[in-house]
């Protein structure tokens, strides 16, 4: 079991470019998640969704848009990259709806954007 | 008021002290906790979930106080390996399901 995986791990853009991060799962998952995390901050949400085919708003979810095609998949879109999306994003699954919610992280992906 | 409220620290203990770190929470409707840990540079991982009536993992113990609204954890004896940041993690259930709310995390700095 590969667990949550991400891909790239790192990435620079220069503002305006667009790129999509991709995370796959191999657990079953049903909830996926995508996180930011930035110095002196918690981890934020910012899209996740609760099964294939659906998604939902998190905290910060302006320029950012998700697609869960597959079950075992879920892709982050920025559109138009802004330098205050540099940060550190974290994709993480897990089993659906129950009050004992694990989740399960991938190593996440380093983004800078100048 | 955050949602979660950890003191960031850092802590710098030496090796075999009792560390404790303790966490707020504002939504008195929260059901579940934990205490993540999250090496430099690495993604979280789940530590230990956090019981009513408290629980115990080795050297790790978690203390819940939902009067308070108050979380706390103690490690004893630390090791070198100790040395990360501990997130506080609540889970608030809304209509989708859970959701997890972190805390920015408090960093321990077990030295020699």
């Amino acid at each position: 079991n590969a667990g949550v995986t991400q891909t790239p791990k790192f990435r620079v853009l220069k503002t305006g470019q667009s790129m999509t991060l991709l995370c796959a799962q191999d657990m079953n998952h049903e909830y996926m998640y995508w996180y930011r995390q930035d110095p002196g901050m918690g981890l934020r949400l910012i899209h996740y969704s609760v099964g294939e085919g659906t998604t939902a708003k998190g905290e910060v979810p302006d320029g950012y848009n998700v697609s869960r095609l597959k079950k075992q998949n879920f892709l982050l879109g920025l559109e138009s990259a802004a330098p205050s999306q540099t940060s550190v994003y974290f994709c993480a699954s897990s089993y659906a709806r129950e009050v004992y919610n694990e989740q399960f992280f991938g190593p996440g992906t380093r983004l800078t954007v100048l | 008021r955050k949602e979660v409220e950890q003191d960031p620290g850092p802590f710098n203990v030496p090796e075999g002290a009792t560390v404790a770190f303790n966490c707020t929470y504002s939504n008195s409707a929260s059901q579940s906790f934990f205490w993540y840990r999250q090496d430099c540079r690495k993604e979280p991982k789940l530590l230990m979930s956090v019981y009513s009536s408290g629980n115990e993992d080795g050297r790790f113990t978690a203390q819940l106080n939902r009067a308070s609204q108050y979380i706390s954890l103690l490690i004893r004896d630390s090791k070198l390996s100790d040395s990360a940041t501990y997130l506080c993690v609540v889970n608030a259930i809304y209509n989708q399901g859970g959701k997890l709310i972190f805390g920015q995390g408090t960093e321990l700095s077990v030295k020699p």
